[in-house]
């Protein structure tokens, strides 16, 4: 069993749509959980982290932390055509107060708004 | 502030060959983690390193791999007799050590073995 799961989509919606991305993971030593955006054939892009349980909201995204059922989401509303891309959900253990930086990765999604 | 670089973009060896994949981290950033990206599949992890030291190279395969991060100069990573199995994409990140949760990722250096 991968240490992190996620459906590799593909995901297509309309322009306008909430789309919804999520994550389930088996380690539960993880505390930090970021989602990054990756374009075709450019570098993974951090949008955000978040640390433990609890919602963070940043623009048009939110991410959501449910340690207890060891499962993450990426909320994007009001989806754009430039919002397609692959996003990759990533975790990492907690060390001396902060991330240790080796981050275990999902699959990735991928996903298309059509206009 | 210049991102993270990584070169060469593209490299192309023959099987047997040596490929040496250079990352030069943002300014500032001391710690630099090295991942590979197969196709169709996530980052993975191979290793991290801070100037002149290995902290954590669990998931580096065992044989024709290595890393350094010289004291001076970019960070390396080094695979000897390259196969066809070692073509992927292959990222390096950067952090300052503190704010480790934003890591900042290169673009790439995409390995052919033909």
């Amino acid at each position: 069993q991968k240490e992190v799961e996620q459906d590799p989509g593909p995901l297509s919606v309309p322009e306008g749509a909430i789309v919804s991305l999520n994550c389930t993971y088996s380690n539960s030593a993880f505390q930090y959980f970021m989602w990054y955006r990756q374009y075709s054939r450019k570098g993974p892009e951090l949008l955000m982290y978040t640390y433990s349980s609890g919602n963070k909201e940043d623009g048009r995204f939110t991410a959501q932390v449910d340690k207890s059922s060891k499962y993450i989401s990426l909320f994007i509303r009001d989806s754009q055509p430039s919002d397609s891309a692959t996003y990759l959900c990533a975790m990492s253990v907690s060390a001396g107060g902060t991330s240790y930086g080796k981050l275990t990765f999902g699959q990735g999604t991928i996903l298309t708004v059509h206009p | 502030n210049a991102g993270v670089m990584q070169n060469p973009r593209h490299l192309v060896r023959r099987r047997g060959q040596e490929a040496r994949l250079r990352c030069s981290p943002m300014k500032g950033h001391s710690h630099v983690y090295w991942y590979r990206q197969l196709p169709e599949e996530g980052l993975k992890f191979m290793v991290y390193l801070q100037k002149e030291n290995i902290i954590d190279e669990s998931g580096m395969p065992k044989e024709r791999f290595s890393a350094e991060f010289p004291k001076e100069g970019p960070s390396i990573l080094r695979i000897q007799q390259v196969v066809r199995g070692d073509s992927a994409a292959y990222f390096c990140a950067s952090s300052d050590g503190v704010r480790t949760t934003e890591a900042f990722f290169g673009q790439g250096t995409r390995l052919t073995v033909v």
